[in-house]
């Protein structure tokens, strides 16, 4: 939608296939990240947090790993699915309820 | 339960003229912060409340821009005079409590153009 970058790095998928989407946060003080979806014309969704003091953090079909070392946050999708497609977007707490959101990924899940 | 609601949910206008976004926040959220998305710069964030009281206001851009909280079920931001380059999707969140460390939710955004 409108409310993305123009040249927003785009993941292709087939349907069932498992997603990897990446994201580079920039304070290595950050202590609190999400990944939120947004589909074109809502608001960022949540689906799931992970806290510093954890390398991994598992939901219902996502899976969030976070990589301290070289400041590295990934969300896995499994089981890809069309209703997945949407821009998704990691945020870190730089601290005092200031979160940084990264320029987002668009998942593009093929039938 | 009904998220936090925005309104208009689409506004064009010509520049020069007041712009007036609105925010009903989650009953019982006393946090609520207010977004602005463009495709340049992607989500900042303008400001964020606590307990109706305006805590960082450092990503206003200018002053032209405002934002009130007058209680707890609502907040407005504000723009005058509006400007073509203040074009984007507002957004506002809200959670509960004064904790950093849980996730935001977001309203349906405010698609603002100004012409």
């Amino acid at each position: 939608g409108e409310s993305v970058g123009l040249h927003l790095p785009t993941l292709s998928v087939q349907e069932g296939d498992n997603s990897i989407i990446n994201c580079a946060y920039s304070n290595s003080a950050s202590d609190y990240f999400i990944w939120y979806k947004q589909e074109s014309g809502k608001g960022p969704q949540f689906i799931i947090d992970i806290r510093s003091n954890m390398d991994k953090r598992q939901g219902q079909r996502v899976t969030v790993l976070l990589n301290k070392t070289v400041k590295h946050l990934s969300l896995q999708i499994a089981a890809t699915q069309p209703g997945d497609s949407a821009v998704y977007f990691c945020a870190e707490n730089q601290g005092f309820n200031k979160f940084y959101f990264g320029s987002g990924t668009k998942l593009n899940v093929k039938p | 339960d009904a998220g936090v609601i925005q309104s208009p949910r689409h506004e064009v206008t010509e520049m020069g003229q007041e712009v007036t976004l609105r925010c009903k926040p989650i009953s019982g959220h006393n946090s609520l912060f207010w977004y602005r998305q463009t495709m340049m710069r992607g989500l900042e964030l303008l400001i964020y409340f606590n307990n109706n009281v305006p805590i960082d206001d450092s990503g206003m851009p200018e002053d032209r821009f405002s934002a009130k909280m007058p209680n707890a079920s609502f907040s407005t931001l504000k723009i005058q005079p509006s400007e073509p380059r203040d074009s984007a999707v507002y957004f506002c969140a809200t959670h509960r409590g004064a904790n950093p460390n849980q996730p935001q939710h977001f309203g349906d955004g405010t698609r603002l153009s100004i012409l």
